[in-house]
């Protein structure tokens, strides 16, 4: 069972533009919404992360929105490059367990 | 820092075949985790570990066993392999549960 929907499951943004991807969850018990990061052939990466006791979360272009009355959180790549393109993971989880994680989006930046 | 070494990096089995994928930690994370990466379905935890001696079961354990024997190491076995297991694997690890995972380059695994 899926606790964490994550849409689109691509994306393609010029450069400069703004990419954003969305995520839902079901647990409210969630308390750690991380996003990772996924260039080809490597590992995903830790990017920025929010906890929900703040509604966003800035780190350079890249930004969180968190609403906890919807469920739902968001990440936004502000000055999308195409070093940006990659995929991209939300997850959530509660504190001493294990990450969830939404389904990916690949995101293109076309130059 | 080597953080977290998986090996091979490449591999096809054939149906039935049995085979280990290694992950090791030089980090002293108390925490380890496998996933298989599926296009569209995300990673998908396949088993983990607390720690060197505790192991449990993730959502897709069928088919895979694993063991924690050390803090470093934790190794992935598939006992009879099925081309359903072709995926690609991520081991990770974290100081404890419920912190930041890093990951491994991961193994690419095709099963014929």
């Amino acid at each position: 069972q899926q606790q964490v929907k994550q849409s689109p499951q691509s994306l393609i943004v010029q450069k400069g533009g703004i990419s954003i991807i969305n995520c839902a969850y079901e647990n409210t018990a969630f308390d750690y919404f991380p996003w990772y990061q996924q260039f080809p052939g490597k590992g995903p990466a830790l990017l920025i992360a929010i906890r929900p006791d703040v509604s966003e979360k800035k780190e350079g272009r890249f930004t969180i929105s968190f609403n906890k009355s919807a469920k739902q959180f968001s990440l936004h790549i502000m000055d999308s490059q195409p070093g940006d393109s990659a995929t991209y993971f939300c997850a959530a989880q509660t504190s001493g367990s294990r990450l969830t994680f939404g389904e990916g989006t690949q995101l293109t930046v076309n130059p | 820092n080597a953080g977290v070494t998986q090996t091979p990096k490449f591999q096809v089995l054939k149906t039935g075949q049995s085979m280990t994928l290694q992950c090791a930690q030089d980090m002293n994370h108390e925490y380890m985790s496998w996933y298989r990466q599926d296009p569209g379905m995300g990673l998908r935890l396949i088993h983990y570990s607390v720690g060197a001696g505790i192991t449990d079961q993730g959502e897709v354990p069928n088919g895979y066993n694993v063991s924690r024997s050390t803090t470093e190491d934790f190794p992935l076995r598939l006992l009879s392999a099925a081309p359903s297991q072709t995926s690609v694997y991520f081991c990770a690890s974290s100081y404890i549960i419920g912190t930041e995972a890093f990951f491994g380059q991961g193994t690419r695994l095709t099963v014929v």
